[in-house]
């Protein structure tokens, strides 16, 4: 079946500092990689949709200059917060889409943020 | 706008039956999903449904009503195991693009 691996799975950071999270389809090409970002008790909320080699669109209310997205390659994604802050502190999820099917959305393991 | 909307939290007993409701309001419509996510894990999926009716899929499975905007799943022979938030998502049309929208998900907790 499909894999999707994040790394880190878990990251501390200082306030002010940038942290780097990425997201690899593992054993099929991702046309298209979603971020989400699911705070305690809450649903997954939709960042940002980013498709290989063009740039992500973010969802309102979503600060494309904090939360910095590069599709590079049709495996890869990344997600950028910059200068976090402990309210960034939440729980980043990718999935990946190889487009075969309308309907297939593979999820990452996610990965815990807390910024102190 | 879409709107999803789900009970937060639900108890049930190994071994009985549960059915958790979703109704939705969305511009467009283009298949509802159902996710299983265990606390600190992310969701895996369980169900698709993009036409009326009943999908059965082992001990899950999962309605839709299209008019009325409703889905529920059911959950058969409960296990410990289930304990875990499910998660109801609606593909409607956002931007042009079809992309799935999450309700706040519901806390399944199996006692014995």
């Amino acid at each position: 079946g499909a894999v999707v691996s994040q790394h880190p799975s878990w990251v501390i950071c200082k306030s002010g500092t940038s942290v780097k999270i990425e997201c690899r389809s593992l054993d099929f090409q991702a046309t298209t990689m979603f971020w989400y970002r699911q705070f305690p008790k809450q649903s997954l909320m939709l960042m940002a949709t980013s498709n290989e080699g063009s740039k992500a669109t973010y969802e309102q209310g979503v600060e494309k200059d904090k939360f910095l997205i590069n599709h590079a390659s049709l495996t890869l994604s990344t997600l950028t917060v910059t200068s976090a802050h402990p309210e960034d502190s939440s729980f980043y999820i990718c999935s990946a889409s190889s487009g075969r099917s309308s309907y297939e959305q593979y999820f990452g393991p996610g990965t815990r943020l807390t910024v102190t | 706008g879409q709107n999803i909307d789900q009970p937060t939290e639900m108890t049930a007993t190994e071994g009985a039956i549960v059915q958790i409701n979703c109704t939705y309001q969305t511009s467009g419509f283009n298949g509802l999903f159902w996710y299983q996510q265990h606390a600190g894990e992310a969701p895996t999926f369980l169900s698709y449904n993009v036409l009326d009716g009943l999908e059965e899929k082992g001990r899950f499975s999962s309605f839709l009503s299209r008019s009325k905007g409703y889905s529920y799943l059911l959950l058969k022979e409960l296990q410990m195991k289930d304990s875990a938030s499910y998660l109801c998502a609606v593909k409607g049309a956002s931007g042009g693009s079809y992309i799935p929208t999450f309700g706040r998900g519901t806390s399944l907790i199996v006692h014995p």
